[in-house]
C-alpha cells in the first residue's frame, strides 16, 4: 500500500509564479515530513522539513504546510525559477523507532518555464 | 566535507548473477540506509544499518542483503539477479543526533540486469 502519495506526476509553471506541490499520507504514525529535490543522475537533495507539532515551516523561497487532520502537506516555491525544474519527492518518518527509515511518494516532475 | 559516495556508478549484469554495491557515508555519520528507485515506484526502503547492526528492513526478498563495517561504510548485495532488479540504488547517511531523519543521499548506482 502506498502510504505517501503524490497524485500529480508533473507540474508546469511560469518563472516568477508560485509552484505548489502536494502530498497526502495515510499512516497516522508519521510525525516528521521532508521534501527532497532530485536532478537526473544525482541523488535526492534535502530541501525542507516539518515536524508534526508545527503547521508551517519556511526557508527562503520554500514553505511547507502541514494539515494533520487532512493528512496533507504541500510545498510552496515562490518565486519559481528555471533552476527549480526537477523531480520533487515528499517523504515521511514514523518517529525514532523507525530509525532513519523514510517512506517516499512517487515524485512530481516540476518544470519552470522561462 | 565530502558527500556520500557510491561505487560503482553504473553496472550491467545478467540474470542469475550476484552484485555488490558500496557506499561510503559522510564522515561522522553512523547511519546508512539503502533505497531502490524504479520508474513509477518512487524510492523504496531496503534497509538501514547503524553501528554495524541492521536497525530496519523494508519489504524486499532475502536476495537483498547488506552489512556495515566499523568505519560506517556499507555494502549491499543482491544475489540471483532478476530483470526486475534493474533500478537506481541509492545510499543515504545521517547523523544520529542532528535531524536524524534528514538523510544525505549519494548519486546512486545504476544497475541494469540483462
Amino acid at each position: 500500500d502506498q502510504q505517501v502519495k503524490q497524485n500529480s506526476p508533473s507540474l508546469s509553471v511560469q518563472e516568477g509564479r508560485i509552484s505548489i506541490l502536494n502530498c497526502d499520507y495515510t499512516n497516522s504514525m508519521f510525525d516528521y515530513f521532508l521534501w527532497y529535490k532530485k536532478y537526473p543522475a544525482e541523488g535526492p537533495t534535502f530541501l525542507i522539513s516539518i515536524s508534526s507539532i508545527k503547521d508551517k515551516n519556511e526557508d527562503g523561497r520554500f514553505t511547507v504546510f502541514l494539515n494533520k487532520s487532512a493528512k496533507h502537506l504541500s510545498l510552496h516555491i515562490v518565486p519559481s525559477q528555471p533552476g527549480d525544474s526537477a523531480v520533487y519527492f515528499c517523504a515521511a518518518s514514523a518517529g525514532e523507532t523507525s530509525g532513519s527509515r523514510l517512506t517516499f511518494g512517487e515524485g512530481t516532475q516540476l518544470t519552470v518555464n522561462p | 566535507k565530502a558527500g556520500v559516495t557510491q561505487t560503482p556508478r553504473y553496472l550491467i549484469k545478467t540474470r542469475g548473477q550476484q552484485v555488490t554495491l558500496s557506499c561510503s557515508p559522510i564522515s561522522g555519520h553512523r547511519s546508512v540506509s539503502w533505497y531502490q528507485q524504479t520508474p513509477g515506484q518512487g524510492l523504496q526502503f531496503l534497509f538501514e544499518y547503524f553501528s554495524e547492526t541492521q536497525r530496519n528492513k523494508g519489504n524486499f526478498p532475502g536476495r537483498f542483503s547488506g552489512r556495515q563495517f566499523s568505519n560506517s561504510r556499507s555494502e549491499m548485495n543482491v544475489s540471483t539477479l532478476e530483470l526486475g532488479d534493474s533500478a537506481l540504488y541509492l545510499c543515504a547517511s545521517s547523523h544520529p543526533r542532528v535531524g536524524y531523519n534528514e538523510q544525505f543521499f549519494g548519486p546512486g548506482t545504476r544497475l541494469t540486469v540483462l
